[in-house]
């Protein structure tokens, strides 16, 4: 089955700076990346998502690049603010199918 | 935004003990799961069901664990005789064909 890999464990960055969050997978026939965000003792929620048929996919501050060959995928948030700090995990799915999620990094932000 | 809502937030039971959390998915959503997430790791499949039966399962969901969906809206995940290691937050999701999950607020299972 599906296994994804996520780096790093803990971020901690200075508020403004950027954060990049690495995954990689191992099913070429993964073709879903979704990102979520939990916020302690909360839900996951979706941040932003890539299918396979696009390289690069940006919401305001946050990013997400794929490489389909390399089989990895990375989350980008620029200007962090205090409110990024939080769990986030990379997920891997073909055809949107059950999802096998990264171990999760914990991002926190100084302000 | 239509939510998956799930209850209870929290149960506590006894070891051995039977439970049933309950999830109401949005409503025009035609695929439904049941994820887990002990303490600190990672979250994990469970098992995904459409059209009134399960579609897949994972090793975890062994023969303690059933799901119905009794009445068309609600979506039940049933524990039969609870372990210690089953204590983990349970997260509900649904969704529509081609688009990703929407989480619930999980329930928070503590076995003691």
């Amino acid at each position: 089955g599906e296994n994804v890999e996520q780096h790093p464990s803990t971020l901690s960055v200075q508020e403004g700076d950027s954060a990049v969050i690495k995954c990689t997978y191992s099913d070429s026939a993964s073709n879903y990346f979704p990102w979520y965000k939990q916020e302690l003792g909360k839900r996951p929620q979706l941040i932003i998502d890539i299918r396979s048929n696009v390289g690069e996919k940006k919401d305001q501050r946050i990013a997400v690049t794929l490489n389909k060959t390399a089989k990895h995928f990375s989350l980008h948030i620029t200007e962090t603010q205090p409110e990024d700090s939080a769990v986030y995990f990379c997920a891997a799915s073909v055809d949107f199918n059950k999802f096998y999620f990264g171990s999760g990094t914990k991002l926190n932000v100084k302000p | 935004e239509p939510e998956v809502t799930q209850t209870p937030s929290h149960q506590v039971t006894q070891m051995g003990q039977e439970v049933i959390l309950r999830c109401v998915p949005i409503s025009n959503h035609l695929y439904f799961y049941w994820y887990r997430q002990i303490l600190g790791q990672k979250v994990e499949f469970l098992v995904s069901f459409y059209n009134n039966e399960i579609s897949e399962k994972s090793e975890i969901f062994d023969d303690q664990f059933s799901v119905e969906r009794p009445d068309g809206s609600n979506f039940t995940l049933k524990i039969r005789s609870t372990k210690l290691e089953d204590s983990a937050m349970y997260f509900c999701a649904s969704k529509e064909r081609n688009y990703g999950y929407t989480f619930g607020s999980g329930t928070r299972l503590t076995v003691v």
